[in-house]
Parts: structure tokens; sequence; C-alpha cells
């Protein structure tokens, strides 16, 4: 399978504890993408790459998140003293320079903080 | 602050039942309109884009349009396998004074689904 890939695919951590989620994009895919979603609700956005650099960050995304795309691969979603409402399935999406505004989902890490 | 509505909110349909999924929004300046599919425990799955009022794409039993305010996704004779929800997404037009937006605004979305 080429598509985007997520690990873990489910995560389940203690208030207080800090967590880190990978993602892999589609191969030659340059953009990459983080989303938030909550039982209900469609994605919201957190924040976006180009290669290697994080052009754009949502108000969502609090001090305690941060991401990184070091070598314009592969991407990490970290999430400091996490909080019980930061509980959610936490998407990525990738996108092709030659069609960058279709995005490409993965199958989500789901978070559950106790 | 752009908006997405999606209605109704869930739909419940006999197999062979036709009918159709509204998506509203209040964006000006729309660079795309999205359709994906998302079924439990899954991300989305891509579908449709559409870029301009009066496009028309189709994929087996789906049909998507657009207009200037809106956007709708039909769904012809439909079998239990199309049950999902179904999400519209706008990209916003960019943001002169951030060099750009690239992020998708999504709706609640659509429950469907289809029984036998």
């Amino acid at each position: 399978d080429t598509g985007v890939s997520q690990d873990p695919r489910h995560k389940i951590t203690k208030r207080g504890q800090n967590v880190t989620f990978r993602c892999d994009p589609i191969s030659e895919h340059n953009r990459l993408y983080w989303y938030r979603q909550t039982l209900g609700q469609g994605p919201e956005f957190l924040t976006y790459f180009q290669n290697e650099a994080q052009l754009e960050k949502s108000r969502l995304l609090s001090d305690r998140f941060s991401a990184e795309r070091p070598k314009g691969s592969f991407s990490t979603l970290e999430i400091q003293r996490t909080e019980q409402g930061d509980s959610a399935m936490y998407l990525c999406a990738s996108s092709h320079p030659g069609d960058p505004y279709e995005q490409y989902f993965g199958p989500g890490t789901r978070l559950t903080v106790t | 602050e752009d908006q997405v509505t999606q209605s109704p909110e869930a739909l419940r349909l006999q197999e062979g039942e036709s009918s159709s999924l509204n998506c509203s929004y209040t964006v000006s300046g729309l660079r795309g309109l999205f359709w994906y599919r998302q079924d439990p425990g899954k991300g989305p799955e891509f579908l449709f884009t559409l870029y301009s009022a009066g496009e028309e794409k189709e994929k087996e039993r789906l049909k998507a349009t657009l207009t200037k305010k809106e956007s709708f996704l039909h769904i012809t004779a439909p079998k239990p396998e199309d049950s999902a929800t179904y999400l519209c997404a706008v990209q916003p037009p960019h943001l002169l004074t951030q060099g750009g937006s690239e992020k998708l605004v999504f709706g609640k979305g659509t429950k469907l689904t289809v029984n036998p």
C-alpha cells in the first residue's frame, strides 16, 4: 500500500504525559498537513509543511503542540503535558506538487487521554 | 469566519433510493470544494474536487455539482456499501497577509445509511 501511513494507530496515555505521532506521506508528495478530528465533527486544520518548512499553524496549535518535518519526508507531531481535551483522532494528509489542492489522508492516530 | 454547513446531519435510504446531500458555504473567492467519504475509525477518502460554478464530476453512483453558494452530492441507486459519512470541505482564498492558506475547512458531515 503506497498511501499515507500513520503510527501508532491508537495511543492511550495518562494526563500530563507527552506523546509523539509519526506520519509518512505518499512518495513524492511535498506537502504535508496535520488535522484533528473529534467525534461528530469534521477534521480541523492544525499545521502544514511544504518540504521541511512549516508554513502555516492554526490557533488550535497551542504551545504544548509541536510538529516537525526535518528532512521533508516524514513528520512528527508531539503533544506535551497532555490534557483530556486532547483526546481526538489526529489525521495526517499529503498532496502532490502537481495537484496541491487534493489532500490524501492517512488512517489517523486515535489518542485517548485518561 | 469561513463556514461550511452540511445537511442533513443523517440520512437513511433504502437500497436503490436515490437522494442528494447538501453542502453550503460562506467562503468568498473559493479556490476549491472537496468531497470526501469517511468510514468509521478511518481517515477521509478523497472523492472529488470542484473549482467553479457549473462544474460536475461523477464516480460510479456519485455525482457532485457546484453552484456559487452550495454543492450537492447526488447518490443514484445507492447500495449498502455506500454507507459512510460524507464530508464537504472548502479551501479559502489566499490570505495575502500570511502569504497563502492551504488549509481545508470541513463541514460536520452527513452520515448516510443505506439499508438492504
